[in-house]
C-alpha cells in the first residue's frame, strides 16, 4: 500500500532556530516529491524534487531527496514567526497523471 | 488572473440532501483535481481529471461523483450527504508534463449534519 509519513507531527521552536522536517515515502512507480506550505487556506507549492542527491533552496529554505533511503527534507534556517503553518510532503505516483499522496503534514509554531 | 476559484465557501447540509461544488480555473491547465482535508489525515484525492471530458477514480472516490465537461471547470457533487462527508474540499490543478506543481483553490467547508 503506497504511504506517505511525515515526521514530527508538530514542532515549537522560537524565531532563529533552525528546523528540520522529514518526510518518509513508499509508492509504486515514483516519480517526484513535492513539499507544499499550508497557512489558513490553500497549500502553495515550496519545491518538487525528482533526483537524488541535488539540493533545492529558496531564501532560507531548501530540500533534498535520498531516493536510495526513500525520504526527503526540508530545512528551515533561521525561523521567524511567518515560518508557522503546516508543511506537507506530496509524493508522485507514476502511470496515473500527476496522481499525488499527501502526508499527514508537520504543524510548525515558530514563538516571537 | 483569479487562478482556481472554487464555490461556494461554506456550506451546510443535512443528511442524504444533494449538493455541487464548483472549481474553475483560469490557466489553461489540463490536470484538475477534488481533495479532501480531514484532521490527522492530510489531503486525500478524491477524483481527478486529465483533460476535458475524463475522469478518474482516486483515493476515496465512494459517494461522490465529478464532471469535466469544460477544461476550465471541474464540478463534484454528492448525491445523498452523509455525516462522514463533513470536510475541508480542495479543488487544484495543474500542467501536464514536467511543471508538476498543483495550484489550490481557497477550499470549501461543508458540514453535514
Amino acid at each position: 500500500e503506497d504511504k506517505v509519513v511525515q515526521s514530527p507531527l508538530s514542532l515549537v521552536v522560537h524565531e532563529g532556530d533552525t528546523v528540520t522536517l522529514n518526510c518518509s515515502y513508499e509508492v509504486t512507480n515514483f516519480r517526484s516529491l513535492l513539499w507544499y506550505k499550508q497557512e489558513k487556506k490553500a497549500p502553495t507549492f515550496l519545491f518538487m524534487l525528482t533526483s537524488s542527491g541535488i539540493e533545492k533552496k529558496s531564501g532560507r529554505l531548501s530540500s533534498i531527496l535520498d531516493k536510495k533511503e526513500l525520504f526527503s527534507i526540508l530545512n528551515i534556517t533561521a525561523t521567524q514567526t511567518g515560518d508557522s503553518a503546516v508543511y506537507l510532503c506530496a509524493v508522485e505516483r507514476g502511470n496515473t497523471g500527476n496522481q499525488f499522496y499527501f502526508g499527514t503534514g508537520t504543524s510548525l509554531t515558530v514563538i516571537p | 488572473n483569479a487562478g482556481v476559484t472554487q464555490t461556494p465557501k461554506f456550506r451546510v447540509l443535512k443528511t442524504g440532501q444533494s449538493m455541487t461544488l464548483l472549481c474553475a480555473q483560469d490557466m489553461n491547465h489540463e490536470y484538475m483535481y477534488w481533495y479532501r482535508q480531514d484532521p490527522g489525515m492530510g489531503l486525500r484525492l478524491i477524483h481527478y481529471s486529465v483533460g476535458e471530458g475524463t475522469t478518474a477514480k482516486g483515493e476515496v472516490p465512494d459517494g461522490y461523483n465529478v464532471s469535466r465537461l469544460k477544461k476550465q471547470n471541474f464540478l463534484l457533487g454528492l448525491e445523498s450527504a452523509a455525516p462522514s462527508q463533513t470536510s475541508v474540499y480542495f479543488c487544484a490543478s495543474s500542467y501536464v508534463g514536467l511543471k508538476k506543481e498543483q495550484f489550490f483553490g481557497p477550499g470549501t467547508r461543508l458540514t453535514v449534519l
